[in-house]
């Protein structure tokens, strides 16, 4: 069965960085893209940007321009987001969420289960 | 960038109750809309990809229609395990996504 399992809570301070891990099984880890989607606490769902495992493109929000990196390890089957310049406002759970492929890109079909990461000083 | 907007933001029913969820787009999204539920300290689930398809294993209460900038999620009878956040989703303007802010259905 699809599972994406993710790496464990984090505590950061105000301007370090935070790297997030999303280990795939169940499925052709380059046949699908993998997402990244935030949600702050009591707040809505925010989408940060996808990268593709099988060639590494990646796009991302504008908003997150500049301050994400997305990369994967094929070798795992295991995609990565990387935030920079961490604020307080970027406390918040951060998801991983597969789709498939164009056409059908966008359909979150399967989510993990969330990391928190906490931002303070 | 295409900004969806959910309405109400709070939905009060009761079980077995119909409950009628409204998202509209700020420009036309085609056909290309989502539909996901939340249960507290849970990811969100998929229950409708474009428009009005239900997802695996999603229960046949569950219904989506509309097109273009206006969409409906339907359910057509309250089950206790329903009661969650509910958002739509955009996939329209690749390569971008964007959510709407969500409607509660709260018990009543």
């Amino acid at each position: 069965q699809v599972q994406l399992v993710q790496s464990g809570a984090e505590v950061k301070k105000p301007g370090a960085s935070v790297k997030v891990s999303c280990k795939a099984s169940g499925y052709t880890f380059t046949g699908y893209y993998m997402h990244w989607v935030r949600q702050a606490p009591g707040q809505g769902l925010e989408w940060m940007g996808w990268i593709n495992p099988d060639s590494g493109g990646t796009n991302f929000a504008q908003k997150f321009q500049g301050r994400v990196t997305m990369t994967r390890d094929t070798s795992i089957s295991t995609a990565y987001m990387e935030l920079s310049s961490l604020r307080s406002d970027d406390t918040a759970v951060y998801y991983c969420a597969r789709s498939p492929t164009p056409p059908k890109w966008g359909q979150l079909d399967f989510w993990g289960q969330g990391t928190l990461v906490t931002v303070s000083s | 960038e295409i900004v969806l907007t959910q309405s109400p933001a709070t939905l009060s029913l009761s079980p077995g109750e119909r409950a009628t969820l409204s998202c509209r787009a700020s420009q036309s999204v085609n056909s290309y809309l989502a539909w996901y539920q939340q249960k507290p300290g849970q990811a969100p689930r998929l229950l409708i990809y474009d428009a009005s398809n239900r997802a695996t294993g999603i229960p046949a209460r569950f219904s989506g229609s509309g097109s273009g900038t206006d969409f409906t999620l339907t359910i057509s009878s309250l089950e206790p395990e329903d009661f969650a956040v509910y958002y739509c989703q955009q996939r329209s303007n690749w390569p971008s996504l964007t959510f709407g802010g969500g409607t509660k259905v709260e018990i009543k």
